[in-house]
């Protein structure tokens, strides 16, 4: 079974700075998605970024960024220029690329932004 | 934009009781599921269904059941609450992407806390 480990429960940054979230994962498969989704409080849960697993080219979505390095099975979302809004909890997922489109979850990252 | 709502965001209930979850999407989703989300766990699945009247276990499905009746509804049941079932609920659906195109995100409702008194 695939697992995926957020190894930082909460980190913190200052307004218009720049963090990255850990992400790692544990699979045998060759072909997988991973995700991070972020839910801000008391708010619905949204997809940030998406990376295929046969792509070598890491994500970009505007200010957030990954770095996916598939031989040692990590997945870090970069934020670049802070903003209050990114507040929020982040989790990275798994999903495997064959079969049924359930996610695994990681245990979530806690972002602060210091004004 | 895909809604997906859920029927409470906050509902108390006591041990023993059988209690209702309900999640509706609007898209037309073929996919719907139920995870449960605790502090330190992340979000585990207990459930999903590809199909109206389908529905296959996910990690966790011990305790409750499901029911898709219609294609944008889909039930969380707990038989018989127990203190150990208070937990936040999540409902997503997505879609199954034709050939050629098409995205297959997950889309989350608010949410349910549920809390088993």
């Amino acid at each position: 079974a695939q697992t995926v480990t957020q190894s930082q429960p909460e980190m913190s940054v200052q307004e218009a700075e720049t963090v990255t979230l850990s992400c790692t994962y544990d699979t045998s498969e060759s072909d997988y998605y991973l995700f991070w989704y972020k839910q801000p409080p008391s708010r619905q849960m949204i997809l940030v970024i998406r990376q295929e697993a046969y792509k070598q080219q890491n994500a970009t979505e505007n200010r957030f960024s990954v770095n996916f390095q598939k031989a040692a099975k990590s997945f870090s979302l970069k934020i670049s220029d802070s903003q209050l809004g990114d507040a929020a909890m982040y989790f990275c997922a798994y999903r495997s690329f064959q079969g049924a489109q359930k996610l695994v979850f990681g245990q979530g990252t806690r972002l602060t932004i210091n004004p | 934009d895909v809604k997906v709502t859920q029927s409470s965001r906050y509902l108390v209930k006591r041990t023993g009781e059988k209690v209702f979850l309900e999640c509706v999407q609007d898209m037309d989703h073929e996919n719907m599921f139920w995870y449960r989300q605790d502090p330190g766990l992340g979000l585990r699945l207990i459930y999903f269904s590809y199909d109206v009247k389908m529905k296959e276990k996910g990690d966790i499905p011990e305790g409750y059941s499901v029911s898709r009746e219609k294609k944008e509804r889909f039930s969380l049941i707990l038989e018989s609450a127990s203190t150990n079932q208070t937990s936040m609920y999540l409902c997503a659906s997505s879609t199954t992407p034709r050939t050629g195109g098409g995205s297959d995100t997950q889309y989350f409702g608010p949410g349910t806390r549920l809390t088993v008194l």
